[in-house]
């Protein structure tokens, strides 16, 4: 089992849709979790951390599961400009707390 | 403030060869972490350098290798060139983590391609 699993995509929506990203971990000693973003042949960028409340920035909303060992991403109102590959990045924890874990990313296409 | 800044932007390589790659962090970071991100994947962690010493390593052979420098700068070295190791590979710097969660700034990277 891969340590972090994506959903595979690639996702098309129309703008003003609502998208949501799914993300699976296998290290139940994870302790930290992210989603970044990258842009087609740019770096990744923090988008934002993952709390185990759940947390929300504008229109993006995250939520993390630790039973389940699962991680969402919820994009309300989609932009043009939120075409982008959204990646689930886990910090695998128990001695391996320095190396961010990357999933293989979801493309999102936001289509006027 | 100039974020994490890396080079050279591109190379091409013939397999075999040697290969030499540069990183210089973010101002006020400590800590730098290389990656390897083959075309449709997610990067893949190589190692991180902490006080001039490799800290952790990821499952790369030991023809991945690196340096940490004073003024925190890094190299990334690669041995014996092979197609498969063509790939984007990107730099990430971060401070000394001081909780279980911290973030990692990218650079540009550079995208090597071997012939």
């Amino acid at each position: 089992r891969k340590e972090v699993e994506q959903d595979p995509g690639p996702f098309n929506v129309p703008e003003g849709a609502t998208v949501a990203f799914n993300c699976t971990y296998s290290n139940s000693a994870s302790q930290s979790f992210f989603w970044y973003r990258q842009d087609c042949r740019k770096e990744p960028k923090l988008l934002m951390s993952v709390y185990s409340s759940g947390n929300e920035d504008g229109r993006f909303t995250a939520q993390l599961n630790r039973a389940s060992q699962y991680i969402s991403l919820l994009i309300r109102d989609s932009k043009l400009s939120d075409s982008a590959t959204y990646l689930c990045v886990v910090i695998p924890g128990g001695g391996s707390n320095y190396k961010l874990t990357f999933g293989k990313g979801t493309l999102l296409t936001v289509n006027p | 403030d100039a974020g994490v800044t890396q080079s050279p932007t591109h190379l091409i390589k013939t397999r075999g060869q040697q290969v030499t790659l540069r990183c210089s962090p973010k101002s006020g970071h400590d800590t730098v972490s290389w990656y390897q991100q083959a075309l449709g994947q997610g990067p893949q962690f190589i190692f991180q350098y902490y006080e001039e010493e490799e800290r952790q390593r990821g499952n790369f052979p030991d023809r991945f290798s690196g340096h940490q420098f004073p003024n925190y700068s890094s190299e990334l070295n690669v041995n014996a060139l092979l197609l498969g190791d063509s790939a984007l590979y990107l730099c990430a710097s971060s401070p000394e983590p001081t909780g279980w969660a911290y973030e990692q700034y990218f650079g540009p990277g550079t995208r090597l391609t071997v012939t």
